[in-house]
């Protein structure tokens, strides 16, 4: 079955620390995505792809970096990690239309 | 300010009861959709709708583009339609703007 799986499903980082989040998909789609999504709020554009071995920015880039070594994995990287960064980060893939499919989510705890 | 405004932020219905909830967009419309988050966080597309109505179910979406807004409607509720409906304008690529969502609780 055609999925996104999102690793890890929760995470406690350090301040300044390196943390990476990672997607895989298996629909064959072209276009992948990553968002925050703030308690209470919805989801926000992070950075997205279309293309192996290209990102582009999305609404709120900063402090992200995003890579897509293949077509099937998007991963999100904080460099240095910052108590604002806690949030709960969601990667999509989708060709367009109605076939936009979301994984599970990471929740992300920055201490 | 915000381009998409959700409301009412939270509703509360008696199973069997209606539901409407309404989807106002602060830039022209290029194209929609309404997303549903479960409790435990993950999210289904429920619709894609950039105009006029459609169905599936007990829900119904409808979205006019000149007035730039789009509602979903839904039927005779039931307890496992708890969660977050989220409407998203999309900017382009496939990329999306969320509302902040409307909660939904469907008690027996």
């Amino acid at each position: 079955e055609a999925a996104v799986t999102q690793s890890p499903r929760s995470k406690v980082a350090v301040t300044g620390g390196k943390v990476t989040l990672s997607c895989h998909q298996t629909n064959n789609h072209d276009y992948m995505y990553w968002y925050r999504q703030d308690t209470g709020h919805g989801l926000r554009l992070i950075h997205y792809s279309y293309v192996a071995d290209s990102t582009e920015k999305g609404d709120i880039p900063d402090g992200y970096k995003a890579s897509r070594p293949s077509q099937e994995n998007f991963s999100l990287i904080l460099e240095l990690a910052s108590l604002s960064q806690t949030a709960v980060y969601f990667c999509a893939s989708s060709t367009g239309g109605s076939d936009y499919t979301f994984g599970s989510g990471t929740r992300l705890l920055v201490i | 300010g915000q381009q998409v405004q959700q409301s009412p932020a939270s509703l509360v219905l008696q199973e069997g009861e209606n539901a409407e909830l309404q989807c106002n967009f602060s830039t022209s419309l290029n194209s929609m959709q309404w997303f549903y988050q479960r409790p435990g966080g993950s999210l289904v597309s429920l619709f894609y709708n950039p105009s006029g109505t459609k169905h599936s179910g007990r829900l119904t979406s409808t979205t006019v583009i000149k007035e730039r807004r789009s509602s979903l409607h839904i039927s005779s509720s039931q307890t496992t339609d708890s969660g977050t409906y989220l409407c998203a304008l999309e900017k382009g690529n496939y990329k999306y703007v969320f509302g902040a969502g409307t909660r939904l609780k469907v008690i027996a």
